[in-house]
């Protein structure tokens, strides 16, 4: 069976601060893969998505970047916080593209301060 | 402008009752609705989806209306019971893209026992 997991469970982060997320997912090949911001209280907007090792899309600009270094791992990552990117951070995968069924993950808490 | 609009913001039924939730699109060439259960402090999970060339699926309890000429879906929640209490996510996709999800911004169900 397929499983996702996402590390760190929640971080607090000073403003200015660097970040890294990742994302892991065990049990199938070659998954399709996307980063998602949820404010709190508010709906999902995906940042990025990944459909091939080492090829990452940028679906929308909020100062954070993703590589994607293995076929099962995804990263998010940003040099710089800003108060703005405190929210719940979600994995998630897919067999394919559009029309296929997205997985998420337990997601990550950030809190920038 | 929400390209996925969803209704009431939230909702609360009584234990045994039938809850409706409803959607609507913007984008005509939008084929793939999925819904998302969502707790708090945790990743969605997919409830139930359907593609544009059906009108209805059912999975237990559960049952999404899809609704073409009116851009329009709806999902249906039979037996309402206090652990269907979270937040519930209408998405769009198109089937052939790179799986970007358009997300509404969620209904809040309430069951009451």
């Amino acid at each position: 069976a397929q499983t996702i997991h996402q590390w760190p469970v929640a971080e607090i982060k000073a403003v200015g601060s660097p970040l890294s997320l990742g994302c892991t997912i065990k049990g199938k090949s070659s998954p399709n893969l996307y980063w998602y911001w949820q404010a709190t209280g508010g709906t999902l907007q995906q940042l990025f998505y990944s459909i091939t090792v080492g090829q990452v899309e940028s679906v929308v600009q909020l100062n954070l970047s993703a590589s994607r270094p293995k076929d099962d791992q995804f990263i998010l990552s940003t040099e710089k916080l800003l108060l703005s990117h405190s929210g719940f951070y979600l994995c998630a995968w897919s067999l394919a593209g559009g029309g296929a069924e997205q997985f998420f993950g337990p997601g990550t808490r950030l809190t920038v301060l | 402008q929400q390209q996925v609009r969803q209704s009431p913001q939230s909702l609360t039924v009584w234990e045994g009752g039938t809850t409706v939730l409803t959607c609507s699109y913007e984008d005509s060439t939008f084929n793939y609705f999925p819904w998302y259960q969502q707790f708090p402090g945790e990743g969605p999970a997919l409830l139930i989806s359907i593609l544009s060339v059906s009108d209805k699926k059912e999975d237990g309890r559960f049952t999404t209306f899809f609704n073409k000429r009116e851009k329009k879906l709806s999902l249906h929640i039979i037996d309402s019971q206090p652990g269907d209490s979270a937040t519930y996510f209408c998405a769009a996709s198109k089937t052939g893209n790179t799986g970007k999800l358009i997300f509404g911004l969620g209904t809040t169900l309430q069951v009451q026992p």
